[in-house]
């Protein structure tokens, strides 16, 4: 079974720019989150899909953050414009409803410079 | 809203040591997840615990799930090199829109040959 697939795994841009993320679920994997990890921090949440509508966004930061996942398989996370705090890991992760657990991608580790 | 913290931050061991780390929900949980995650690398789930009071075993690895379902522990007997890494606990909270899991802050687990 093939896991969680992200790209980029790495990226560096200027603040102000704008940035894309990309994540293929496990087939059949109904669920899909988009988690931010800081540097020495746990995941935490930003975004929850089933299949392609959105659950839970109560963390995203709506007015530079947004995600879509239009087809209900493979998803976006965008950052426009981005700030030096956004720098972190986004983990794609994706989940049989209703569990029982996470299987996450590699993440891609974005750096604001 | 839902807090999970985690202690130690950081536990330096020598090869063949035991170590503990725990982990304590500001509210009552229905379950709770553990992962690994190795440097570099992304989070791994390990078990999870859904009954009060619950005891699982994996190898040298035991968790327990609290009786109150409000804190839970991972024990590690004789650590080896391979358990190097940040081990999370992840609780089931109640978003606004549904039920997703709050990642811990995590504990580093560095274990000296």
């Amino acid at each position: 079974e093939a896991g969680v697939a992200q790209s980029p795994r790495y990226k560096i841009i200027e603040k102000r720019q704008s940035v894309a993320f990309w994540c293929n679920p496990i087939s059949g994997h109904a669920t899909l989150y988009w988690y931010q990890q800081i540097l020495g921090q746990g995941p935490k949440l930003l975004i929850q899909f089933q299949n392609n509508g959105v659950v839970d966004d109560s963390q995203l930061p709506k007015d530079r953050f947004s995600a879509e996942r239009l087809k209900g398989v493979d998803s976006t996370l965008k950052i426009q414009p981005a700030k030096l705090e956004d720098s972190a890991v986004y983990l794609c992760a994706s989940s049989l409803p209703p569990g029982p657990f996470y299987t996450f991608g590699s993440g891609t580790r974005l750096t604001v410079v | 809203g839902q807090q999970v913290m985690q202690i130690p931050q950081y536990q330096h061991v020598q090869e063949g040591e035991d170590f503990t780390t725990y982990c304590n929900s500001s509210t009552t949980l229905s379950n709770i997840q553990w992962y690994k995650q190795r440097p570099g690398g992304h989070p791994v789930f390990l078990i999870q615990l859904v009954k009060s009071g619950e005891v699982k075993k994996q190898k040298r690895l035991t968790f327990q799930f609290g009786e109150a379902k409000k804190n839970s522990s991972l024990h590690i007997t004789a650590t080896q090199t391979t358990d190097v890494g940040t081990y999370f606990c992840a609780g089931l909270g109640m978003g606004y829109y549904g039920q997703n899991f709050v990642f811990g802050p995590g504990t580093r687990l560095s274990v000296l040959p």
